[in-house]
């Protein structure tokens, strides 16, 4: 698999449930993010987790970071309807130069039923 | 809440063309990107840009690909002759630091459909 593969690939929930999504990675990580997109429209910023932290929380999200595994978790605890979206999780590499590169995954589809 | 706001929403252009797709970052950041996403595949790192130059770009960043910030507020990807494959979902980005802290901040972004 390539760098930032999310799984599953759809996920579908009833609301109020929690919603869990993977991302595994190959090489080492400076850091590595979340986003959401919902459909047709940009990409949101959720959470950056740096690869010396192990778990970060905001709001309703939790991630986790395991590089030992090299691999990361996003939970959405108690999920709404309005998370319906595509998550996608982006690792930034050790890279020379003063730039900022991610590596993007093909995202989990998260559909959540009212 | 500052944005980075593109134009156009969408773009519908005859293979050959010339596209110039418009970025306006967020006003004190620093550092510029332009990635794409071809429906149904991963986000793709084009092309950064700091200090009015390239920092790094991808094997997509050919010699059909320019970028430009003519102004101090616009931040512009240029495609020459445009191809089939090159219809796709434009994000422009921008950031305060550099290398490894802080978030981007992304845009809507342009979707362009080559005929």
């Amino acid at each position: 698999s390539q760098q930032g593969e999310e799984d599953p690939q759809a996920l579908s929930i009833q609301e109020g449930e929690n919603a869990t999504m993977n991302c595994s990675y190959k090489t080492s990580i400076n850091n590595l993010q979340w986003y959401r997109q919902n459909s047709g429209r940009g990409l949101v910023h959720l959470i950056l987790i740096r690869s010396n932290e192990r778990e970060k929380h905001s709001g309703r999200l939790r991630v986790t970071l395991d590089t030992s595994k090299k691999s990361s978790s996003l939970l959405i605890t108690a999920s709404r309807a309005a998370d319906t979206a595509s998550y996608f999780c982006a690792t930034e590499i050790f890279n020379a130069g003063n730039n900022r590169k991610l590596i993007w995954g093909l995202g989990t589809s998260l559909a959540v039923n009212p | 809440e500052p944005e980075v706001t593109q134009t156009p929403s969408h773009q519908v252009t005859q293979m050959g063309q010339e596209v110039i797709l418009r970025c306006v970052p967020i006003s004190n950041h620093l550092y510029f990107y332009w990635y794409r996403q071809i429906l149904g595949q991963k986000v793709e790192f084009l092309v950064s840009f700091y200090n009015n130059e390239i920092s790094e770009k991808s094997e997509i960043f050919d010699d059909q690909f320019s970028v430009e910030r003519p102004d101090g507020s616009n931040f512009t990807l240029k495609i020459r002759s445009t191809k089939l494959e090159d219809s796709a979902m434009y994000f422009c980005a921008s950031s305060l630091s550099g290398r490894g802290s802080g978030e981007l901040f992304f845009g809507e972004g342009s979707r362009l459909t080559v005929l």
